[in-house]
Order: structure tokens, then sequence, then C-alpha cells
């Protein structure tokens, strides 16, 4: 099974609006870290967000924030105020607990998320 | 300015050589981490090390070595056994436990 799941085909979002990406993940660690990267069309991927397993509330930075319903086991990234430069692709990742403190990130497949003027 | 660099950003070589990608950190961090991306798809995990003079495989290390003699360096050979070795790779570092994996640039690899 994926560990990582983001099923949404291409998102477009009108410049300004809120746009919800959405991300599930499967793993039977009580102890796991969620993150949010951005791809844009360069290539480098740009950490935006992270919340850990453990943590009561939804993460927040900026104009992102992550809606966490761990019951669920889902993660989804909300970028609120779209701009045309969030335009790029959007990967979900997850981190379980290992042996060792530098356990592995295990990605999604990605969202392409297009923002329209 | 802290970073991770990889070189080159794009490399041509011919079936049947090896390649060695470059990826290096002034971050200080003990572990790092390479990437496979292969167009419309998220990343693998090749290799990774955790401190110097280790390193385990990932998902997909077959036809791929690394070495980590240094901690700042953890260079990637894609040898001749990589079935299909043309793809973005992505080098990673990361200060531990469960904090955010800083990538480089990139290197776009072709092989003909």
């Amino acid at each position: 099974a994926q560990k990582i799941t983001q099923t949404q085909p291409g998102m477009f979002v009108q410049e300004k609006e809120a746009v919800t990406l959405d991300c599930t993940y499967d793993t039977s660690d009580q102890s796991y870290g969620l993150f949010w990267y951005k791809q844009p069309s360069s290539g480098e991927m740009i950490f935006l967000i992270y919340q850990g397993s453990y943590d009561e509330q939804n993460a927040t930075e900026g104009r992102y924030s992550l809606n966490f319903q761990k019951a669920r086991k889902s993660a989804n990234l909300v970028i609120s105020a779209s701009q045309l430069g969030d335009s790029a692709m959007y990967f979900c990742a997850m981190r379980e607990l290992e042996t060792g403190a530098n356990s592995k990130l295990t990605f999604g497949k990605g969202i392409t998320l297009s923002v329209r003027p | 300015d802290g970073g991770i660099t990889q070189s080159p950003k794009y490399l041509f070589r011919k079936e049947g050589q090896n390649v060695t990608l470059s990826c290096e950190q002034n971050l200080n961090h003990d572990a790092m981490y390479w990437y496979r991306q292969d167009p419309g798809q998220g990343l693998r995990l090749i290799y990774y090390s955790q401190i110097v003079n280790d390193f385990q495989k990932g998902d997909i290390a077959e036809g791929y070595s690394v070495s980590r003699e240094k901690k700042e360096s953890f260079p990637l050979t894609v040898t001749s056994a990589q079935k299909n070795p043309t793809a973005f790779y992505l080098c990673a570092s990361s200060p531990g436990g469960f904090l955010e994996q800083y990538f480089g640039p990139g290197t776009r690899l072709t092989v003909t």
C-alpha cells in the first residue's frame, strides 16, 4: 500500500483565492512527521510546513496551513490568498520514526497547482 | 551563505559510462540523502547517510554507489549497471530527528 497518497488531478485556482491540496497517509507508527514541499519548474524542493503526529494544533506558516486530521490520516495543505508564484508541484511527505535519529522521508507523487490571474 | 550545492546542473553521458554527481553542504548537517525523480513522479530514495563513513541503501539503490568520507560531501555514482539512469537527481541534508530536509538545486542527468 502506498504510504502517501495524493490523488487530485491538476488543480486550478484563481489568484487571491484559497486552495486545498489533499494528502492521505498510511502508517502504523504512533510517532511520525508530515511535511509539504513546493517544487517550481526550476526543480528545487522548497520546504513549506511541518506537522508532528503529537502536535495538537494545526501547523501554520504564513499563507500555508496544514489541516491535520489524525483519525482520518489526512494532512491537507491550505494555501490562502493564492499568488501567481504559487504555481508549482506540491509534494506531501512523511517521516516515520525508525532506529536512529535520521529516519527516511517518503514522498507522494505530487499535485500540480496552477494559479490563474 | 549556508546551503547545498549540486554540480553540474545538467549532465550528459554515453551509455556504459559511470558518472559521479556532486553534493556539498555547509549547514553542518549530520544526515544526507540522494533522491531520484522521474517526470511526473515523486521522489524516490536512493541512498542516505546518517553519519560520516556510514550509509544505507534506500528504496532504489541498485546501480548506484555513494561514499561519505567527509561530513560536507556525499557524492553519488551512477554506474553502468543502472538500467534507466536518465532522471533528475536531488541531494538533501537534515540536522536529524523529525526536522525537515533541505534540498539542493538538483542535477538533470541524460544518458544516451
